[in-house]
Protein backbone atom coordinates (compact mmCIF):
# COMPACT_ATOMS: atom_id res chain seq x y z
CA UNK A 1 0.00 0.00 0.00
CA UNK A 2 0.88 3.86 -0.58
CA UNK A 3 2.72 5.16 2.36
CA UNK A 4 4.40 8.19 3.76
CA UNK A 5 6.58 8.28 6.54
CA UNK A 6 7.45 11.11 9.00
CA UNK A 7 9.66 9.21 12.14
CA UNK A 8 9.51 12.34 14.38
CA UNK A 9 6.75 13.34 15.56
CA UNK A 10 7.99 16.15 17.49
CA UNK A 11 11.72 17.64 17.06
CA UNK A 12 13.14 20.98 18.96
CA UNK A 13 15.56 22.63 17.82
CA UNK A 14 17.38 26.38 19.17
CA UNK A 15 16.95 29.26 17.07
CA UNK A 16 19.47 30.03 14.37
CA UNK A 17 19.94 26.34 14.42
CA UNK A 18 19.70 23.87 11.36
CA UNK A 19 16.45 21.80 10.80
CA UNK A 20 16.30 18.82 8.77
CA UNK A 21 12.28 17.39 9.01
CA UNK A 22 12.79 13.72 7.73
CA UNK A 23 10.02 12.09 4.96
CA UNK A 24 10.02 8.37 3.34
CA UNK A 25 7.32 7.30 0.62
CA UNK A 26 6.11 3.95 -0.22
CA UNK A 27 5.27 3.89 -4.05
CA UNK A 28 6.22 1.93 -7.66
CA UNK A 29 6.89 4.62 -9.10
CA UNK A 30 8.59 8.62 -8.45
CA UNK A 31 5.29 10.27 -7.30
CA UNK A 32 4.59 14.09 -6.73
CA UNK A 33 6.14 14.83 -3.55
CA UNK A 34 5.48 18.52 -1.17
CA UNK A 35 5.60 19.80 1.88
CA UNK A 36 3.31 21.44 3.33
CA UNK A 37 3.44 23.73 6.96
CA UNK A 38 0.33 24.16 9.63
CA UNK A 39 0.10 27.09 11.76
CA UNK A 40 -2.59 26.21 14.80
CA UNK A 41 -5.88 26.54 13.72
CA UNK A 42 -4.87 27.24 10.20
CA UNK A 43 -5.36 25.76 6.29
CA UNK A 44 -2.00 24.44 4.85
CA UNK A 45 0.30 26.30 3.17
CA UNK A 46 2.44 24.60 0.54
CA UNK A 47 6.21 25.38 1.16
CA UNK A 48 8.10 23.50 -2.26
CA UNK A 49 7.05 20.19 -4.71
CA UNK A 50 9.11 18.44 -6.61
CA UNK A 51 7.94 17.28 -9.85
CA UNK A 52 10.78 16.38 -11.97
CA UNK A 53 14.30 17.50 -12.87
CA UNK A 54 16.56 18.89 -10.05
CA UNK A 55 16.38 16.68 -7.60
CA UNK A 56 17.23 19.58 -4.73
CA UNK A 57 14.25 21.54 -4.98
CA UNK A 58 14.04 25.28 -3.06
CA UNK A 59 11.11 27.28 -1.25
CA UNK A 60 9.48 29.56 0.43
CA UNK A 61 10.55 31.05 4.05
CA UNK A 62 13.92 29.64 3.35
CA UNK A 63 13.49 25.69 3.00
CA UNK A 64 15.05 23.18 0.54
CA UNK A 65 14.23 19.95 0.25
CA UNK A 66 16.15 16.62 -1.66
CA UNK A 67 14.67 13.92 -3.34
CA UNK A 68 16.86 10.52 -3.23
CA UNK A 69 15.35 8.15 -5.05
CA UNK A 70 17.66 5.26 -4.17
CA UNK A 71 16.38 6.10 -0.02
CA UNK A 72 12.67 6.98 -1.08
CA UNK A 73 13.28 10.28 0.60
CA UNK A 74 11.80 13.89 0.66
CA UNK A 75 13.62 15.35 3.02
CA UNK A 76 13.38 18.89 4.22
CA UNK A 77 15.86 21.12 5.00
CA UNK A 78 16.49 24.81 6.83
CA UNK A 79 19.88 26.09 7.64
CA UNK A 80 18.89 28.61 9.97
CA UNK A 81 15.75 28.36 11.70
CA UNK A 82 13.29 31.34 13.23
CA UNK A 83 11.29 31.30 16.53
CA UNK A 84 8.76 32.02 13.81
CA UNK A 85 8.81 28.68 11.82
CA UNK A 86 7.63 26.71 14.77
CA UNK A 87 4.60 25.16 13.31
CA UNK A 88 3.22 21.12 11.86
CA UNK A 89 4.95 20.06 8.82
CA UNK A 90 3.73 17.36 6.55
CA UNK A 91 5.01 15.66 4.00
CA UNK A 92 2.76 14.62 1.05
CA UNK A 93 3.01 12.60 -1.95
CA UNK A 94 0.72 11.96 -5.20
CA UNK A 95 0.69 10.03 -8.03
CA UNK A 96 -1.38 12.03 -11.16
CA UNK A 97 -4.92 11.42 -11.09
CA UNK A 98 -4.54 10.38 -7.41
CA UNK A 99 -5.26 11.17 -4.38
CA UNK A 100 -2.97 13.15 -2.39
CA UNK A 101 -1.64 10.99 0.90
CA UNK A 102 -0.07 12.99 4.08
CA UNK A 103 2.37 11.81 6.59
CA UNK A 104 1.41 12.33 10.13
CA UNK A 105 2.95 15.24 10.55
CA UNK A 106 6.01 16.72 12.78
CA UNK A 107 5.63 19.27 15.15
CA UNK A 108 8.51 21.73 15.14
CA UNK A 109 9.23 23.76 18.57
CA UNK A 110 11.92 26.54 18.79
CA UNK A 111 13.92 27.22 21.54
CA UNK A 112 14.68 30.68 22.20
CA UNK B 1 -1.58 33.62 -6.71
CA UNK B 2 -3.64 30.45 -6.11
CA UNK B 3 -5.71 31.38 -3.14
CA UNK B 4 -7.97 29.57 -2.04
CA UNK B 5 -10.75 31.29 0.50
CA UNK B 6 -12.80 28.95 3.07
CA UNK B 7 -15.75 30.19 4.80
CA UNK B 8 -16.93 30.35 7.47
CA UNK B 9 -13.75 30.10 9.35
CA UNK B 10 -15.72 28.73 12.96
CA UNK B 11 -19.27 27.65 13.67
CA UNK B 12 -20.89 26.80 16.92
CA UNK B 13 -24.67 25.45 16.37
CA UNK B 14 -26.76 23.34 18.26
CA UNK B 15 -27.18 19.20 17.36
CA UNK B 16 -29.18 18.67 14.73
CA UNK B 17 -28.88 21.65 12.44
CA UNK B 18 -27.38 21.79 8.84
CA UNK B 19 -24.14 23.47 7.99
CA UNK B 20 -22.81 24.76 4.94
CA UNK B 21 -18.87 25.15 4.25
CA UNK B 22 -17.90 27.21 1.38
CA UNK B 23 -14.43 27.09 -0.81
CA UNK B 24 -13.66 29.09 -3.24
CA UNK B 25 -10.78 29.50 -5.73
CA UNK B 26 -10.19 33.52 -5.96
CA UNK B 27 -7.49 33.46 -9.10
CA UNK B 28 -7.79 30.63 -10.76
CA UNK B 29 -10.24 28.06 -11.77
CA UNK B 30 -10.59 24.96 -10.22
CA UNK B 31 -12.01 22.35 -11.96
CA UNK B 32 -11.41 19.82 -9.05
CA UNK B 33 -11.63 20.32 -5.08
CA UNK B 34 -11.14 18.04 -2.35
CA UNK B 35 -12.54 17.92 1.43
CA UNK B 36 -10.40 16.98 4.15
CA UNK B 37 -11.02 16.54 8.28
CA UNK B 38 -8.31 16.68 10.54
CA UNK B 39 -8.90 15.28 14.02
CA UNK B 40 -6.87 16.75 16.81
CA UNK B 41 -2.93 16.27 16.61
CA UNK B 42 -3.86 14.04 13.63
CA UNK B 43 -2.92 14.18 9.75
CA UNK B 44 -5.84 15.77 7.16
CA UNK B 45 -8.03 12.60 5.93
CA UNK B 46 -9.77 12.77 2.65
CA UNK B 47 -13.36 12.95 2.75
CA UNK B 48 -14.28 13.28 -0.79
CA UNK B 49 -13.24 14.58 -4.39
CA UNK B 50 -15.40 17.67 -5.87
CA UNK B 51 -15.19 17.53 -9.76
CA UNK B 52 -17.36 20.63 -11.43
CA UNK B 53 -20.60 19.36 -12.82
CA UNK B 54 -20.35 15.74 -11.56
CA UNK B 55 -21.25 13.90 -8.57
CA UNK B 56 -18.48 14.12 -5.74
CA UNK B 57 -16.43 10.82 -5.54
CA UNK B 58 -16.67 9.92 -1.41
CA UNK B 59 -13.74 8.01 0.42
CA UNK B 60 -14.91 5.09 2.19
CA UNK B 61 -16.32 5.29 5.26
CA UNK B 62 -17.77 8.91 4.63
CA UNK B 63 -21.53 8.86 4.53
CA UNK B 64 -23.07 10.63 1.33
CA UNK B 65 -26.06 11.67 3.00
CA UNK B 66 -24.59 13.37 5.79
CA UNK B 67 -21.66 15.36 3.92
CA UNK B 68 -23.21 17.00 0.74
CA UNK B 69 -21.31 18.01 -2.00
CA UNK B 70 -22.12 20.77 -4.20
CA UNK B 71 -19.63 21.83 -6.99
CA UNK B 72 -21.53 24.02 -8.91
CA UNK B 73 -19.14 26.12 -10.81
CA UNK B 74 -14.99 26.63 -11.06
CA UNK B 75 -14.59 28.25 -8.03
CA UNK B 76 -16.98 27.31 -6.04
CA UNK B 77 -17.54 23.89 -3.93
CA UNK B 78 -19.65 23.90 -1.16
CA UNK B 79 -19.51 21.33 1.82
CA UNK B 80 -23.08 20.97 3.52
CA UNK B 81 -23.46 18.78 7.21
CA UNK B 82 -26.29 17.43 7.72
CA UNK B 83 -28.22 17.09 10.51
CA UNK B 84 -24.45 17.89 12.93
CA UNK B 85 -24.26 15.77 15.96
CA UNK B 86 -21.47 16.35 18.34
CA UNK B 87 -19.14 13.37 16.72
CA UNK B 88 -19.06 15.91 13.74
CA UNK B 89 -17.00 18.20 15.48
CA UNK B 90 -13.91 18.61 13.76
CA UNK B 91 -11.85 21.00 11.77
CA UNK B 92 -12.67 20.62 7.86
CA UNK B 93 -10.05 22.22 5.28
CA UNK B 94 -10.98 22.53 1.64
CA UNK B 95 -7.92 22.10 -1.18
CA UNK B 96 -8.61 23.19 -5.21
CA UNK B 97 -5.83 22.48 -7.96
CA UNK B 98 -5.98 24.70 -10.92
CA UNK B 99 -7.49 22.51 -14.03
CA UNK B 100 -5.89 25.03 -16.51
CA UNK B 101 -2.42 23.80 -16.29
CA UNK B 102 0.05 21.15 -16.59
CA UNK B 103 -0.07 19.30 -13.06
CA UNK B 104 -0.23 21.43 -10.26
CA UNK B 105 -0.64 20.67 -6.45
CA UNK B 106 -3.05 21.31 -4.44
CA UNK B 107 -3.45 24.69 -2.41
CA UNK B 108 -5.68 24.82 1.03
CA UNK B 109 -7.97 27.13 2.68
CA UNK B 110 -7.41 28.30 6.04
CA UNK B 111 -9.98 25.36 7.32
CA UNK B 112 -13.65 25.49 9.33
CA UNK B 113 -13.90 24.36 13.27
CA UNK B 114 -17.05 23.05 13.63
CA UNK B 115 -18.13 22.66 17.08
CA UNK B 116 -21.57 21.41 17.73
CA UNK B 117 -23.08 21.38 21.11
Amino acid sequence: AQSVTQPDIHITVSEGASLELRCNYSYGATPYLFWYVQSPGQGLQLLLKYFSGDTLVQGIKGFEAEFKRSQSSFNLRKPSVHWSDAAEYFCAVEEYGNKLVFGAGTILRVKS
Amino acid sequence: GAVVSQHPSRVICKSGTSVKIECRSLDFQATTMFWYRQFPKQSLMLMATSNEGSKATYEQGVEKDKFLINHASLTLSTLTVTSAHPEDSSFYICSARDGGKDFQPQHFGDGTRLSIL
